[in-house]
């Protein structure tokens, strides 16, 4: 089945206390990005990778690291969590192909940091 | 920049009547235009898209939208409404001269159907 990994689906921390989040994806995309969610401000792009080893910030990227070391798996990095990283992430991967790209969006991790 | 509002935070509407949730957008140049699904404690899922041809777009779950140069709307609509249709939506769009990285999400619409 095609599907988009994510892990854990939930995580309670402590400021400070660096984690990752893993994104696998089975479907051989090029594209893969990360999101996250919050109240009254929809989805925000963090980071984002075109291709094994490419990776470029979104619009929301500091005090988050990604890496693309494998086509298949993008990981998020929060190396000093803070109670303003709180929030619903979401990883998504696609097919690079103008005009016809559809986003395929794992299930979330949702963050609490204390 | 592209941008994308979604005026309504909520949608309240009865089964088996018509429901509309809006999208207006903006670009520099000519959009590509999407809806996303969102269900409880699940990713979002692809509805359904607009990138030439036809203004009227059919997708999933009896959804179709409505792309509308002269207003730069694109709203998402369906005939009858199914309590399970209950979710939050999302439109997005982005510029056809941009990339897919470029994409850029609406702040969501919850869609609330009442037996």
């Amino acid at each position: 089945e095609a599907q988009v990994t994510q892990n854990p689906r939930y995580l309670i921390t402590v400021t400070g206390k660096k984690l990752t989040v893993t994104c696998s994806q089975n479907m051989n995309h090029e594209y893969m990005s990360w999101y996250r969610q919050d109240p009254g401000l929809g989805l925000r792009q963090i980071y984002y990778s075109m291709n094994v080893e490419v990776t470029d910030k979104g619009d929301v990227p500091e005090g988050y690291k990604v890496s693309r070391k494998e086509k298949r798996n993008f990981p998020l990095i929060l190396e000093s969590p803070s109670p303003n990283q709180t929030s619903l992430y979401f990883c998504a991967s696609g097919i690079l192909r103008g005009g016809g790209e559809k986003l395929f969006f794992g299930s979330g991790t949702q963050l609490s940091v204390l | 920049a592209q941008s994308v509002a979604q005026p309504e935070d909520q949608v309240n509407v009865a089964e088996g009547n018509p429901l509309t949730v809006k999208c207006t957008y903006s670009v520099s140049g000519n959009p590509y235009l999407f809806w996303y699904v969102q269900y409880p404690n699940r990713g979002l899922q692809f509805l359904l898209k607009y990138i030439t041809g036809d203004n009227l777009v059919k997708g999933s779950y009896g959804f179709e939208a409505e792309f509308n140069k002269s207003q730069t709307s694109f709203h998402l609509k369906k005939p009858s409404a199914l309590v399970s249709d209950s979710a939050l939506y999302f439109c997005a769009v982005r510029d056809r001269n941009t990339g897919f990285q470029k994409l850029v999400f609406g702040t969501g619409t919850r869609l609330l159907v009442s037996p």
